[in-house]
């Protein structure tokens, strides 16, 4: 089975800080990652996704992460965060083939990031 | 962006009663799916829908739930009989082409507390 761990449940950082998010993965088999955000009162909008290539995959606000085999690993990074970022973050992973109740989106717990000036 | 749409927000409800959860997917969209979130925990997949049937279940999808889409726009999700452990946030999501590589979009959730 495939789990996802978020070890770090909250990050308070100051504005303009480099932040990073952390998390691994557990899987057998290959697996699409992803990274999701919940800002207040929205719904998980996809952040970034690695779905093959590049290990290193980039969203339209700056965020990166970087898919590590070895580690089994897939970090959120950013170098300098905005008040904006305060937000929840979801890693999750999906078999890359699938079936039966092993096909939907596994997330990991969540990581609270409270942005301060 | 096109949104996911859930009714309500908030729902409070006896335990024993049953809920009706609503979500409005994305038009084109051909999958749906419901997620919950208890407090603390992570997000858990309960079920998946195409094409006016069950696709896939988790365990936790007993019973006491089903799913639907009563007309060509809403989808959802019932407690039959709501018990205190069924309070969480319930997330609907939909999708184009339900592959794995593709992106989920979510409504905002409904709040389920169950007294």
């Amino acid at each position: 089975a495939q789990s996802v761990t978020q070890l770090d449940s909250q990050v308070p950082v100051f504005e303009e800080a480099p932040v990073e998010l952390r998390c691994n993965y557990s899987s057998s088999v290959s697996v699409y990652l992803f990274w999701y955000v919940q800002y207040p009162n929205q719904g998980l909008q996809l952040l970034l996704k690695y779905l093959s290539g590049s290990t290193l995959v980039e969203s339209i606000n700056g965020f990166e992460a970087e898919f590590n085999k070895s580690q089994t690993s897939f970090h959120l990074r950013k170098p300098s965060v905005h008040i904006s970022d305060t937000a929840e973050y979801f890693c999750a992973v999906r078999l890359q083939n699938y079936g039966g109740s092993q096909g939907n989106l596994i997330f990991g717990k969540g990581t609270k990031l409270s942005v301060k000036p | 962006e096109p949104e996911v749409t859930q009714t309500p927000s908030h729902q409070v409800t006896q335990m024993g009663q049953e809920v009706i959860l609503r979500c409005v997917p994305i038009s084109n969209h051909l999958y749906f799916y419901w997620y919950r979130q208890i407090l603390g925990q992570k997000v858990e997949f309960l079920v998946s829908f195409y094409n006016n049937e069950i696709s896939e279940k988790s365990e936790i999808f007993d019973d006491q739930f089903s799913v639907e889409r009563p007309d060509g726009s809403n989808f959802t999700l019932k407690i039959r009989s709501t018990k205190l452990e069924d309070s969480a946030m319930y997330f609907c999501a939909s999708s184009e082409a339900g592959l794995p590589s593709e992106k989920l979009f979510f409504g905002s959730g409904t709040q389920l507390s169950v007294l």
